[in-house]
C-alpha cells in the first residue's frame, strides 16, 4: 500500500518558470489537500478537494493552481514561480467515510521540498 | 474554525510527563478536538481526538475541561523520539474537515537526555 505519493523529492526552480508538483494516492480518498510549510512555521493550506472535479481555495492559495480530474491525483501547478514560493509541500489525503477506520485520519505524502531561486 | 492557541516552545527530559495546553475559546458545540504530532521532514500525523472529558490512547491522554475552552495533551513518561512539533486543531466532525484542516503555529517540544 503506497498511501500518498509526491513527486518530485526536490526541486530548483528559476523565478517565472512554472512547473506541477504530482500527488496521487491509492486509498480511494475523497479528499484531498495541499499544504505548504516555510521554516519554522506551521503548514498553511494552499487548496483542497472533496472529490473529482471540486477544488477550492486555501488560506495560501495565491500562486498556485490545482484540478482533480481523478479520485487518485491532485497536481498542484505553481504557475510562475517566485523566491516567495521556497518551500516544502505537503499532499494529504483522508476518507470521508468516519464511520471506517480511518475516518479520523489524515494521510501525508513525503514532502517536496521547492527552491525558486 | 476556531482559533486555537499553544505555546510556542516547551522543553522536557527523557522520563517525564509533558502537558501541553491548547487555548480555544470560541469552540462551537459540534467541534472536536484533534491534536496531530510532526517529526522534522515528514508530514505530520494523527494522536489523538476528543470531543469532552477525557480520551486515552496508547500514545497520550487527552484532558477536555467541561466548558471545553481549552484542552491539554499529556504525554506520559517521554523519550528522546517524542521531540516534534504539536498541533491543535478545533473543527466540526467528520474529523477531516473535508479535507480543510488549518494547521496553526504548533507546539515545539524538545526532549532532552
Amino acid at each position: 500500500n503506497a498511501g500518498v505519493t509526491q513527486t518530485p523529492k526536490f526541486q530548483v526552480l528559476k523565478t517565472g518558470q512554472s512547473m506541477t508538483l504530482q500527488c496521487a494516492q491509492d486509498m480511494n480518498h475523497e479528499y484531498m489537500s495541499w499544504y505548504r510549510q516555510d521554516p519554522g512555521m506551521g503548514l498553511r493550506l494552499i487548496h483542497y478537494s472533496v472529490g473529482a472535479g471540486i477544488t477550492d481555495q486555501g488560506e495560501v492559495p495565491n500562486g498556485y493552481n490545482v484540478s482533480r480530474s481523478t479520485t487518485e491525483d491532485f497536481p498542484l501547478r505553481l504557475l510562475s514561480a517566485a523566491p516567495s514560493q521556497t518551500s516544502v509541500y505537503f499532499c494529504a489525503s483522508s476518507s470521508a467515510r468516519t464511520d471506517s477506520s480511518s475516518g479520523n485520519t489524515i494521510y501525508f505524502g513525503e514532502g517536496s521540498w521547492l527552491t525558486v531561486v | 474554525l476556531a482559533k486555537t492557541t499553544q505555546p510556542i516552545s516547551m522543553d522536557s527530559y527523557e522520563g517525564q510527563e509533558v502537558n501541553i495546553t491548547c487555548s480555544h475559546n470560541n469552540i462551537a458545540t459540534n467541534d472536536y478536538i484533534t491534536w496531530y504530532q510532526q517529526f522534522p521532514s515528514q508530514g505530520p500525523r494523527f494522536i489523538i481526538q476528543g470531543y469532552k472529558t477525557k480520551v486515552t490512547n496508547e500514545v497520550a491522554s487527552l484532558f477536555i475541561p467541561a466548558d471545553r475552552k481549552s484542552s491539554t495533551l499529556s504525554l506520559p513518561r517521554v523519550s528522546l523520539s517524542d521531540t516534534a512539533v504539536y498541533y491543535c486543531l478545533v473543527g466540526v466532525a467528520p474529523y477531516n474537515q473535508g479535507g480543510k484542516l488549518i494547521f496553526g503555529q504548533g507546539t515545539e517540544l524538545s526532549v532532552k537526555p
